[in-house]
């Protein structure tokens, strides 16, 4: 497996643009994170689905934040509109059906911009 | 805060030193993890330890937990060049928390050749 896959890797958009942030988890994985790491505020959990279900959202900053899991294979983060203070590596990271009690691959993350 | 929290915040050391690394919580969880990240890359999972067990070994790391604490520490013996990077202490299957995997602010080693 090519492990978990996330694009683009880099995206600089202007302030008010819609970003769409795609990942590819491991196949037969059934848990998928998404994380924001700044050098502020660390890695922050945003979102997790379990079985493409989305499961708490309660890191997800605010309504501009949006996640969806359409399939087992695939789950985007849009944020619309952005604003400079999203700039952030973005990561995805998907595990097996222990979720949380085995551990999590994680993508090479997605460097957004806003500028 | 459920998130754990690491100690130092950097660590200089040189090479063939033994680097430790702490990591303290406040919740009940299941396990603790420590990863691993590379400057400009991912996380990479490099041991969990159950909260049932008190040590654990991988190659040149050794994690401890102690539970009634609350605390947990990675030691790399040995250090090299390479093992340069950042290491998160990761909280999972926390307490009435579902699925949820938590990351504490992270370790920065540098290891001097």
């Amino acid at each position: 497996d090519a492990g978990v896959i996330q694009s683009p890797r880099h995206e600089v958009t202007e302030m008010g643009q819609e970003v769409t942030l795609r990942c590819k988890p491991i196949s037969g994985h059934d848990y998928l994170f998404w994380y924001r790491q700044t050098m502020m505020r660390g890695l922050e959990l945003l979102i997790y689905f379990n079985n493409n279900v989305p499961i708490d959202d309660s890191g997800m900053p605010e309504d501009r934040f949006s996640a969806k899991m359409p399939n087992a294979s695939f789950s985007t983060l849009k944020i619309q509109p952005s604003e400079p203070r999203d700039s952030a590596v973005y990561f995805c990271a998907s595990s097996s059906s222990w979720g949380p009690l085995t551990e999590a691959f994680f993508g090479q993350g997605t460097r957004l911009t806003v500028v | 805060s459920q998130q754990g929290e690491e100690d130092p915040q950097a660590l200089s050391i040189q090479e063939g030193e033994n680097a430790t690394m702490n990591c303290s919580y406040k919740t009940s969880i299941n396990n603790l993890q420590w990863y691993r990240q590379n400057s400009g890359r991912g996380l990479v999972h490099l041991i969990l330890i159950r909260s049932n067990e008190r040590e654990k070994h991988s190659g040149r790391l050794r994690v401890t937990l102690d539970t009634s604490k609350k605390s947990s520490s990675l030691l790399i013996t040995a250090s090299r060049a390479a093992d340069t990077a950042s290491y998160f202490c990761a909280l999972g299957g926390i307490y009435n928390q579902g699925g949820k995997l938590i990351f504490g602010q992270g370790t920065e080693l540098s290891v001097k050749p």
